[in-house]
């Protein structure tokens, strides 16, 4: 069975702090891996991972995978009350749909 | 639309009831997925069209759930018998891309309470 972990569940931090949030995932003919950022309802989306070793980066926020290892980070730099949120990780093995962790619960107090 | 819209944001209903909810994705994604997330956890996959047709409903509970997609839009998710385990925020998503591992844009989800 497709299997995806996330840690830590949740985490408190300073604003101004340089935060990293893991996933390692166990499944069959991997695809991709995604990562969403969860504030209300709706996820939105961050990236997409296909390629190890190939950082993809979007202003503070940046995110590394590595298919040898089975895992990927989301990295976020100086810290901002609004990167308060639930950060998803999701991934795609051939022709199924997304599986995903149960999510890092991130809180950022001023 | 600009997104993808689901309605209605909240549904409360009783136990042995019968729902339905609605999900409009963005205009062309031929793609449409169904997801449910319960309180502390992650969305979890109910089913997933390709245009008008299911392509895996392997994600559906048990056969009180049932999901169409008519005309390969809108498509609507039917919950028969209610039960309080229902009780969740269930997720529409769509996508333009025939992988199905192209980005997959959310709607801001229904809140189906179960009394």
């Amino acid at each position: 069975e497709d299997k995806v972990v996330q840690s830590p569940l949740s985490l408190v931090v300073h604003e101004g702090d340089t935060v990293t949030l893991n996933c390692s995932y166990e499944v069959t003919n991997f695809r991709s891996l995604l990562w969403y950022k969860q504030e209300k309802k709706a996820p939105t989306f961050l990236f997409m991972l296909t390629s190890s070793g190939i950082e993809k980066k979007s202003g503070r926020l940046s995110s590394i995978l590595d298919k040898k290892e089975l895992f990927s980070i989301l990295n976020i730099t100086a810290t901002q009350t609004g990167d308060s949120a639930i950060y998803l990780c999701a991934v795609v093995a051939r022709n199924t749909p997304l599986v995903f962790g149960k999510g890092t619960r991130l809180s950022v107090i001023a | 639309g600009a997104g993808v819209s689901q309605t209605p944001s909240n549904k409360v209903t009783e136990k042995g009831k019968y729902v339905e909810l609605r999900c409009d994705p963005i205009s062309g994604h031929t793609a449409l997925y169904w997801y449910r997330q319960s309180l502390g956890q992650g969305p979890e996959f109910l089913i997933y069209f390709q245009g008008t047709g299911a392509a895996d409903d392997s994600g559906l509970p048990n056969d009180r759930f049932f999901a169409v997609r008519p005309e390969g839009s809108v498509s609507t998710l039917k919950i028969q018998r209610t039960e309080r385990g229902d009780s969740a925020v269930y997720l529409c998503a769509s996508s333009s891309g025939l992988r199905v591992g192209h980005e997959q844009f959310f709607g801001p989800g229904t809140r189906l309470t179960v009394l």
